[in-house]
């Protein structure tokens, strides 16, 4: 059974920095691609961050783009996303999820709040 | 920017047939996918490749895609239906998975 569980989130204050880990299970995790998506409060869904299943490739929603890193280790089958310069906009449900064939999310994790405030 | 157009809200009466649109220029050309997310819940893939069910979704659950609209179909509406439903594509040009807005589906 694939399963995805997301942590790390919590209060942080503008400015400052968080990291979220996904830890995946059930599948051959190098082999996917993988993802984060986000959804502020009563918001939709946003498309963050993908990276390649060797971590050689990795694209971001321009929003994010030199404040958020996402990045993965084999190893430990998991998968993390380094955000820093928090801003309140970036307060969200953020969610690992796998990606199939390069194009859609077949499976998603519980998801992780991360709420940015003074 | 980037929009995929999903109408806000749909209502429906329980047993009669709810569609969801989903439009974008030449939307016909891209394979677009559909998520449903309960309340409180993570989204769950329903459709892929335009009407693939993936194991476990009910055959109520159809898509198509073509010209301008690619439309998510649910036949026979039941309570637990009522959802937010996505629609979701991959622009091979741009290396951008984009979602649209959402639409809040209401079972009357």
């Amino acid at each position: 059974e694939v399963q995805l569980v997301e942590s790390g989130g919590g209060l942080v204050q503008p400015g400052g920095s968080l990291r979220l880990s996904c830890a995946a299970s059930g599948f051959s995790f190098g082999t996917y691609w993988m993802t984060w998506v986000r959804q502020a409060p009563g918001k939709g869904l946003e498309w963050v961050a993908s990276i390649k299943e060797d971590g050689s490739e990795k694209y971001y929603v321009d929003s994010v783009k030199g404040r958020f890193i996402i990045s993965r280790d084999k190893a430990k089958n998991s998968l993390h996303l380094q955000m820093s310069s928090l801003r309140a906009d970036d307060t969200a449900v953020y969610y690992c999820a796998r990606i199939n064939q390069l194009d859609h999310f077949d499976y998603w994790g519980q998801g992780s709040l991360v709420t940015v405030s003074s | 920017s980037y929009v995929l157009t999903q109408p806000p809200s749909v209502s429906v009466a329980p047993g009669k047939t709810a569609s969801i649109t989903c439009e974008k220029d030449n939307i016909g050309g891209y394979s677009v996918h559909w998520y449903q997310q309960r309340p409180g819940q993570a989204p769950v893939l329903i459709i892929s490749y335009d009407s693939d069910r993936p194991s476990g979704i009910p055959e109520r659950f159809s898509g198509s895609n073509s010209g301008n609209t690619a439309t998510l179909t649910i036949s026979g509406v039941e309570a637990g239906d009522e959802a937010d439903y996505y629609c979701q594509l991959w622009d091979t040009r741009s290396d951008l998975w984009v979602f649209g807005g959402g639409t809040k589906l209401t079972v009357l």
